[in-house]
């Protein structure tokens, strides 16, 4: 079993629908949880991150940690054709309150925003 | 010009040949990763290196070495490429965070096909 477990989707929604993307665990050490986004041929980029457990939002992105069952969603609101990307969810463990570098990655959703 | 690049961005060649992915940064971190990136699976991690004289294998390295010739440079080598290798190749930089995450900053990409 995975130690991070993201369904694949493809996901296809409306322009202006709310997108719901989640990623389980399995690993208790976890203790940042991020979400980069990556456009077709780039590379991913850090769209979200947070550390403890409850909602975090930047815009239309909410980022959302539930660490008792091991869960974590990232929400988009009012989603554009512009959001259409693959997502990631991405962990790590934390040594000393300090993010420790390695990153253990989801499978990533891909998304697309249709007009 | 890209803080993070890679060469060369395509590539293909054929089994038992050896070839190396090259990367190198502006950003000034110390920090750098080599991941593969393959459908349904996701990014993993292949090895990396925290400072010059530190190298450490990440989840998949067997079949992959590499070099950290400086603080800017980190080369993947495949000694004797094989059809399962072909993906798309992504090299990452980071710098250590203090209190908080630490953000990965990826390279384009290089995408490998093996005949």
């Amino acid at each position: 079993q995975k130690e991070v477990e993201q369904d694949p989707g493809p996901l296809s929604v409306p322009e202006g629908a709310i997108v719901s993307l989640n990623c389980t665990y399995s690993n208790s050490a976890f203790q940042y949880f991020m979400w980069y986004r990556q456009y077709s041929r780039k590379g991913p980029e850090l769209l979200m991150y947070t550390y403890s457990s409850g909602n975090k939002e930047d815009g239309r992105f909410t980022a959302q940690v539930d660490k008792s069952s091991k869960y974590i969603s990232l929400f988009i609101r009012d989603s554009q054709p512009s959001d259409s990307a693959t997502y990631l969810c991405a962990m790590s463990v934390a040594a000393g309150g300090t993010s420790y570098g390695k990153l253990t990655f989801g499978q990533g959703t891909i998304l697309t925003v249709h007009p | 010009d890209a803080d993070v690049t890679q060469t060369p961005r395509n590539r293909i060649t054929k089994t038992g040949k050896r070839i190396m992915l090259e990367c190198s940064q502006t950003k000034g971190h110390d920090r750098m990763y080599w991941y593969r990136q393959d459908p349904g699976l996701g990014l993993r991690l292949i090895y990396y290196s925290f400072d010059v004289k530190d190298i450490n294998k990440g989840e998949i390295s067997d079949g992959y070495s590499v070099s950290r010739q400086a603080q800017a440079k980190f080369s993947l080598s495949l000694e004797s490429a094989i059809p399962n290798q072909t993906a798309l190749y992504f090299c990452a930089t980071s710098v250590p965070g203090q209190g908080t995450q630490e953000t990965q900053y990826f390279g384009p990409g290089t995408r490998l096909l093996v005949l």
